[in-house]
């Protein structure tokens, strides 16, 4: 099983640029997560979604959108990136049952320059 | 509201010696709480889950931990560490909508 998916695994992006952050899960699951974290932080949630088509802002939502048209996919999108927007982005996806546990992606590691 | 506090930024241990890395938590009803630990430029690894089954929790690589409501801790323990343990330690707490909510992380260095 792939699990979830992230491209890229790196970017570098000029300040004002714009990118989109891809995620895809092959397990069927409804909640899906974008989370950021900074050098030596913990994660902190961005955005999420608990199913396709509905999408809801988590604690750092400014600078970013996302859309959930399927199940499987959950890109997060950078408008105008700026320096602060520097951090590494972990997607997860979980299948929303007490006695489970959420599966992370690999991770996309983003610089603005 | 879910939160959870590492008690510790930095843990240094010898090697065979026993790690202790302290979280509690606050949650307004019964939590699921969760033990990642990430290793340097590496994703996240689920050592180990606490969902309201038994209180002493055993993970993955000899890690275990124990939920005491009556002190809302969550703390994780190895009875003999290794240099393949030097990582960063989270405490996680699952929230509304299966949202996780991350403590600051504890780093464990292990010295030979």
């Amino acid at each position: 099983n792939a699990g979830v998916t992230q491209t890229p695994k790196f970017r570098i992006l000029k300040i004002g640029q714009s990118m989109t952050l891809q995620c895809t899960q092959d397990m069927n699951h409804n909640y899906m997560y974008w989370y950021r974290q900074d050098p030596g932080m913990g994660l902190k949630l961005i955005y999420y979604s608990v199913g396709a088509g509905i999408t809801d802002k988590g604690e750092v939502p400014n600078g970013y959108n996302v859309s959930r048209s399927t199940t499987e996919d959950f890109p997060l999108r950078l408008e105008l990136a700026a320096p602060s927007q520097t951090s590494v982005y972990f997607c997860a996806s979980d299948p929303g049952q007490s006695n489970t546990e959420a599966f992370f992606g690999q991770g996309t590691r983003l610089t603005v320059v | 509201a879910q939160s959870v506090t590492q008690l510790d930024s930095h843990v240094s241990v010898s090697e065979g010696t026993p790690v202790l890395l302290r979280c509690n938590y606050s949650s307004s009803y019964s939590p699921s709480l969760f033990w990642y630990v990430q290793h340097p430029n590496k994703g996240l690894q689920l050592l180990l889950k606490y969902t309201s089954a038994a209180t002493l929790v055993k993970g993955i690589n000899g890690f275990e931990a124990e939920f005491k409501k009556s002190e809302t801790s969550f703390h994780l323990t190895k009875p003999s560490a290794h240099m393949s343990d030097a990582a960063e330690y989270f405490c996680v707490v699952r929230g509304s909508s299966y949202k996780l909510i991350f403590g600051s992380g504890t780093r464990l260095l292990v010295r030979p």
